[in-house]
């Protein structure tokens, strides 16, 4: 079955620091790959996506290539701030094999220090 | 526009009992699913409902159960609690499934058994 991988957490970081969060998965067909941020009390919140080998989804500073050879997926920023202290969650969705669901990686708490 | 709203935030509960959970989504969103979330197994899908009609279910006990009205609004029910049942249950919605426009979550609702 389909399955997501993440980088253990949790992630300590100064401000201004680069931020790099693993992710790989596992999946028969071709799927779609997203970033989720959950920050503290809240649901998630879609952070990028791409949905075919070689995107790159890129929104606020963050960016990740959809890398089929690898098969992975990594969340990268140049210059972390205070404000990106959250719960970040790589995703799959492949419509062929597992229809409109979602399959999570476990998450990866990141805390951005001043 | 309003975003994907969840009612109620929190939720205390007793074992045995039932709970009815609600969701109405963004406006012209037409799929719904539901997601658990517990520090143990992180996030897990429920069921998606698309049009009125469960179009995809996880690997849940028949105690969780859905259903869709015609406006998209959507109510899951849990039965004969469980101290298990202990979690933030999140609904997403999207306009046809997540592979290209990706799920806008709610908050969530907290529920706690006691």
């Amino acid at each position: 079955g389909n399955s997501v991988t993440q980088m253990e957490g949790p992630v300590t970081l100064s401000e201004e620091a680069f931020l790099t969060i693993n992710c790989t998965y596992t999946a028969t067909g071709y799927p779609s790959l997203f970033w989720y941020v959950q920050y503290p009390g809240e649901g998630l919140q879609l952070l990028l996506k791409a949905t075919k080998a070689d995107d790159k989804g890129s929104n606020k500073g963050f960016e990740a290539t959809y890398r089929k050879e690898t098969t992975s997926f990594h969340l990268e920023k140049g210059s972390v701030q205070v404000s990106d202290s959250a719960v970040y969650f790589c995703a799959l969705s492949d419509q062929e094999t597992s229809g409109s669901r979602l399959t999570f990686g476990e998450g990866t708490q990141l805390t951005v220090n001043p | 526009k309003a975003g994907v709203t969840q009612t109620p935030r929190y939720l205390i509960k007793t074992r045995g009992q039932q709970v009815t959970l609600s969701c109405s989504p963004i406006s012209g969103h037409r799929s719904v699913s539901w997601y658990q979330q517990t520090p143990g197994q992180g996030l897990q899908f429920l069921f998606e409902y698309f049009s009125e009609t469960q179009r995809n279910k996880g690997n849940f006990p028949g105690r969780f159960s859905g259903r869709q009205f015609s406006n998209s609004r959507s109510e899951m029910n849990v039965s004969t609690l469980e101290l298990g049942d202990s979690a933030l249950y999140l609904c997403a919605s999207s306009v046809q499934g997540p592979s290209n426009y990706g799920y806008t979550f709610g908050s969530g609702t907290r529920l706690t058994v006691v």
